[in-house]
């Protein structure tokens, strides 16, 4: 079955940048989801991709896809304290459908 | 994107007892998904509820244990019965976007612990 995976931890220091890996077995994956989880917050909804695109950017953000290692990374520029939380990389072949989540990375940012 | 009205936030319940959660969306949404979240674990599918058709559950779950109800476009409800403190999870709601990006919503959760 379809399984998206990801590094359990991150450590970084404030100021520095942050880069969250996923990896994803479905070839079909169409639609590509970062979402943030804080401690005992709902899941927010960080930034998207498609699979026809390579690179969106988006403020801090940037996604980088690579289609043909089926991988996905997150990069957050001059990560904050208020970024500490678990990231969560999600997919789906079809807009609609279920999503299907990594096992989350926490970050941790110290100052 | 649209707004889900999740409740309850968190229950403490006996073993043995039912709890209902009820997510509530301010438009209309065809599919809503129910993922269950165990402690310090990722999210997993439950099942797909339809409007006026039966839930579509995954592997693992089933609907004596886990009834769903869907009784109009914009309201689900989750039942988790006849439960065992293995049943201590966060149960989430979704709908899918219709925007830019089809971004998914999620409720705020249930918290549930059994006791």
């Amino acid at each position: 079955g379809e399984d998206v995976e990801q590094s359990l931890f991150l450590s970084v220091r404030e100021g520095d940048s942050s880069v969250i890996n996923c990896t994803y077995t479905d070839s079909s994956s169409t639609y590509l989801y970062w979402y943030k989880q804080e401690p005992g917050a709902g899941l927010q909804l960080l930034t998207y991709i498609f699979s026809n695109m390579d690179m969106k950017q988006d403020q801090r953000l940037t996604v980088l896809l690579n289609k043909k290692d089926k991988h996905l990374s997150l990069r957050i520029a001059d990560t904050q304290t208020g970024d500490s939380a678990i990231y969560f990389c999600a997919e789906t072949e079809q807009a609609g459908t279920a999503l299907i989540f990594g096992k989350g990375t926490t970050l941790s940012v110290s100052s | 994107s649209a707004v889900i009205s999740q409740k309850p936030s968190r229950d403490i319940c006996q073993r043995g007892t039912s709890l209902t959660i009820q997510c509530q969306v301010d438009s209309q949404v065809t599919m809503m998904f129910w993922y269950r979240q165990q402690p310090g674990q990722s999210l997993t599918l439950i099942a797909t509820a339809n409007q006026g058709s039966e839930a579509t559950y995954e592997s693992g779950f089933v609907i004596d244990k886990f009834p769903i109800s869907r009784p109009n476009l914009t309201f689900s409800t989750l039942t988790v019965s006849n439960m065992s403190p293995e049943d201590s999870s966060i149960y989430l709601c979704s709908v899918a976007g219709t925007g830019e990006g089809y971004g998914y919503t999620f409720g705020s959760g249930t918290r549930l612990t059994v006791v």
